[in-house]
Formats: structure tokens, sequence, C-alpha cells
């Protein structure tokens, strides 16, 4: 199995920042690599398909890029509307794994 | 609108069964494959199960392989969850999600797929 680590697990940010979260896969999965956000007591959201496509609906200042094995979501200037969980997941195989899960704070 | 609603959950005894139901609106049901996602209490996102648009095939992770089974009825809308031998570690909230297809690799290969619906889970929690 695909195994999906994410760097890192928390982040005191501010806002106004620029947010980059980290996501490694254990074996090459192209751009087999999606991004979801999730806020407290909520369902995750899709942010990213295919590694740096935006959903949509999804504000422009969330963006990916990688491929192969690493992958990166940036957050060009943090709004108080994304502190939140974030999440990767490759859809190369089944089983389909998530990242371990990055959780952005306010500073 | 495209929504899913679970249904289902509870506390349940360890080494016990539990039906999961998720019912889903607003889009064609038949078309898309769908997916159980499941969240313990303060941890990540744990992938479940997946079964194809037309039930044909079906994949689950390693930690309920054997022990749970996903089943659909497109007449109905409604998509299953089957738990059986149920342990502490299965305590969760479960999601219900649609998979969304979006597209192929200029190169060829695996579409790209993500999900791009949820339901608002149901809490299952197993205790004696």
């Amino acid at each position: 199995d695909i195994q999906m680590t994410q760097s890192p697990s928390s982040l005191s940010t501010s806002v106004g920042d620029r947010v980059t979260i980290t996501c490694r896969s254990s074996q090459n999965i192209s751009r087999y690599l999606n991004w979801y956000q999730q806020k407290p007591g909520k369902a995750p959201k899709l942010l990213i398909y295919a590694a740096s496509n935006l959903q949509s609906g999804v504000p422009s200042r969330f963006s990916g890029s990688g491929s192969g094995t690493d992958f990166t979501l940036t957050i060009s200037s943090l709004q108080p509307e994304d502190f939140a969980s974030y999440y990767c997941q490759h859809s190369y195989s089944f089983p389909c794994t998530f990242g371990q899960g990055t959780k952005l704070e306010i500073k | 609108q495209e929504q899913l609603a679970e249904s289902g959950g509870g506390v349940v005894q360890p080494g016990r069964s539990l039906r999961l139901s998720c019912a889903a609106s607003g889009f064609i049901f038949g078309s898309y494959g769908m997916h159980w996602v499941r969240q313990a209490p303060g941890k990540g996102l744990e992938w479940v199960a997946v079964i194809w648009y037309d039930g044909s095939k079906k994949y689950y992770s390693d930690s309920v392989r054997g022990r749970f089974t996903i089943s659909r009825d497109n007449s109905k809308n409604t998509l299953d969850l089957q738990m059986n031998s149920l342990g502490a570690g299965d305590t969760a909230v479960y999601y219900c999600a649609r998979d969304q297809y979006f597209g192929l690799p200029p190169m060829g290969g695996r579409s790209w797929n993500a999900v791009d619906v949820w339901g608002q889970g149901t809490k299952v929690t197993v205790s004696s």
C-alpha cells in the first residue's frame, strides 16, 4: 500500500501569511494527488484534484503543485476562514490513503 | 442540490454488527462510484471502502477487509456499509462520499478522481 506523509503536523500561523504544506508518497503516484480542507465538526471539502487543479468554487489563494512523490499545497495569503485541517490523499490505486493531516492554528 | 445523508450509527458492543446507510439526492446516483471514509475521535481521515457506479467492483482498506461489506441499490439511491465483528478501533464518524471523475491524463492511464461530495457523517461507538 502507498503511504502518505504530511508535514508539518501542525502550524501556528497568522492572517496574511503564506503557508505551504508538504505531502510525500511512498512511491511514484504521478499527479494522482488530492487536497482536502476540514473544519471542526464538519465534513471535508475538496480543494485541489490531480495535484494542481482547483476545484470549482475554491478561492484562487489555494494552489497545488508537484508530481511523482513530492507535493505541496500553498495558501498565498491566509484568511481567517482558512484555519482548519488539511489532508492529502492519493488516487493512484486502492487503498487511496490519506495523509495524517496538517492543522493550521492561529498564532 | 447534491446531498448525501448517512444514518444507522449508534453505540454497539464489541463483536456485534451494525449497518450504515447513505441516501443520495440531487444527482444521478447510479453514475458515480461511492466511498466510505471514517474518522476516529481526534484523528485523521481513513479511507474505508469504494464501490463502482454499477456495483461491479469493490475495494476495502486492510483494516476492514473481511469484516465490512459495501453495497448499493441504484434503484433506491442508497449506499450501505455492513460492519461485522466490530472492535474499539472501529469507533469513528463514518462519512459517505461521492467519487468524481475529473478526466484522463494527457499521456493516458488511470483517470483522475477525487471525492467531491460528502455527507454529514454518522457516529459509531463500539463499547461494552
